[in-house]
């Protein structure tokens, strides 16, 4: 099955820097990859995805990349603001009838003002 | 509004004790499942289901149960709890078919204690 590894656990930034999460797989197979972002308290809640034939995508301050040959893909955040803080899963997957998604263990981002 | 519910949303309880743990959701969605959140070890799949009547276990199923009678209701069953599932439990749900993307859409969590 797929296995799905994040690094780092733990990230601390000021706010304004960019931050990077990075996530690699094992499953050659695996086409899509969405990421979940879970405040403190919430629950956890889809803020992008990327298909394995699109190698960026962009969505305001975030954005995620993805390199197949490498099998590894990365959530970047710029100007980062307070309200950033928070647990980012990462995710992968085969999409279709049998999606069955396998996440990552997490990162907490930390955002000082 | 579309949603998932879980019920109840904290729980203490004594080792032992059968619970259930009810989660529904009102999307039509084919495919459910449960994960467990510890601090560290992120979100862990406990049970999943592709439809009615089809329910496999995920990563880790020991000491939990579930049924998938209606395609909405994905019950969450701990026959004996033991001090080890005390966890935060998440439901989610998403469509399978005809889809070109693939959210989960989360209940809001079930804080479970067993003392």
């Amino acid at each position: 099955g797929e296995n799905v590894e994040q690094h780092p656990s733990t990230l601390s930034v000021q706010e304004g820097d960019s931050a990077v999460i990075k996530c690699t797989y094992s499953d050659s197979a695996s086409n899509y990859f969405p990421w979940y972002k879970q405040e403190l308290g919430k629950r956890p809640q889809l803020i992008i995805d990327i298909r394995s034939n699109v190698g960026e995508k962009k969505d305001q301050r975030i954005a995620v990349t993805l390199n197949k040959t490498a099998k590894h893909f990365s959530l970047h955040i710029t100007e980062t603001q307070p309200e950033d803080s928070a647990v980012y899963f990462c995710a992968g997957g085969r999409l279709g009838g049998s999606y069955i998604p396998t996440f990552g263990r997490g990162t907490s981002l930390i955002v000082h003002p | 509004e579309a949603q998932v519910t879980q019920n109840p949303r904290y729980l203490i309880t004594v080792t032992g004790k059968k619970l259930t743990v009810t989660c529904s959701q009102n999307m039509n969605h084919e495919y459910m499942s449960w994960y467990r959140q510890d601090p560290g070890l992120g979100l862990r799949q406990i049970y999943y289901s592709m439809n009615v009547e089809v329910t496999d276990k995920g990563d880790v199923p020991e000491g939990y149960k579930v049924s998938r009678k209606e395609k909405r209701n994905f019950p969450l069953i701990l026959e004996s709890p033991s001090p080890n599932q005390t966890s935060l439990y998440f439901c989610a749900s998403s469509p399978l078919a005809g889809v070109n993307y693939n959210e989960q859409f989360f209940g809001p969590g079930t804080r479970l204690t067993v003392l």
